[in-house]
């Protein structure tokens, strides 16, 4: 099907595991977000990439690696799991600005 | 820093009446305003964009924009109680045409 997809849609995960969440999106978007939503803190952008092979730091870098090999996959790694990554990670697309968001994943780190 | 603010609410408003979610802006350059939707445990969804100075109208829903008051506001007429979620603002970032900031949202409900 047509659109963005996320997997898994639930993790759990103990501290200093290494963690990756998948991204794939079907319109050929140039641009891919990862962000990540906590209550009091709404949606933080942790990278973000406007093509393959480009990608840049966000607001909430810190712990998380990404890469973009494909323009349709955008993986994000959490290289070594803290408590603290506890959250729902979305990705987005857009081609313009407007952004299409996955159905996003929930994480927790015990 | 940039930042977008609304408040969290909760909005209670009920069925049929007007509600009005408000959001300011800090960064005076910013071009671009979009309001998404977000549904409980789902993902966001944009249900309006403006551009222009003054209102926009879709269906129920109306974005006023007011760029000199750096003040962008959702009216949305006749309000029911699938109109229950949390209203994200968000403002491009003019360093990053491909960018937007979130604001932290605000939930409303609509009561029956």
């Amino acid at each position: 099907d047509a659109g963005i997809t996320q997997s898994p849609r639930y993790k759990i995960t103990e501290t200093g595991r290494q963690v990756t969440l998948m991204c794939h999106q079907t319109w050929s978007h140039s641009y891919m977000f990862w962000y990540r939503q906590d209550l009091g803190h709404g949606l933080r952008l942790i990278y973000y990439s406007a093509a393959a092979d480009i990608t840049d730091k966000g607001e909430v870098p810190d712990g998380y690696v990404v890469s973009r090999s494909k323009t349709e996959n955008f993986p994000l790694t959490l290289e070594s799991a803290t408590r603290s990554q506890t959250s729902v990670y979305f990705c987005a697309s857009s081609e313009t600005e407007t952004q299409y968001f996955g159905p996003g994943t929930r994480l927790l780190v015990l | 820093q940039k930042e977008v603010e609304q408040n969290s609410g909760p909005l209670s408003v009920p069925e049929g009446a007007i509600a009005s979610l408000n959001c300011t802006y800090s960064d005076r350059g910013s071009q671009s305003f979009f309001w998404y939707r977000q549904y409980s445990g789902k993902s966001p969804e944009l249900i309006m964009f403006i551009y222009s100075n003054g209102d926009k109208e879709d269906g129920r829903f109306t974005a006023q924009l007011n760029k000199a008051s750096q003040y962008v506001s959702l009216l949305i007429r006749d309000s029911q109680p699938s109109d229950s979620a949390t209203y994200l603002c968000a403002v491009n970032d003019k360093t990053s045409y491909d960018k937007v900031i979130f604001g932290p949202g605000t939930s409303l409900s609509v009561i029956p």
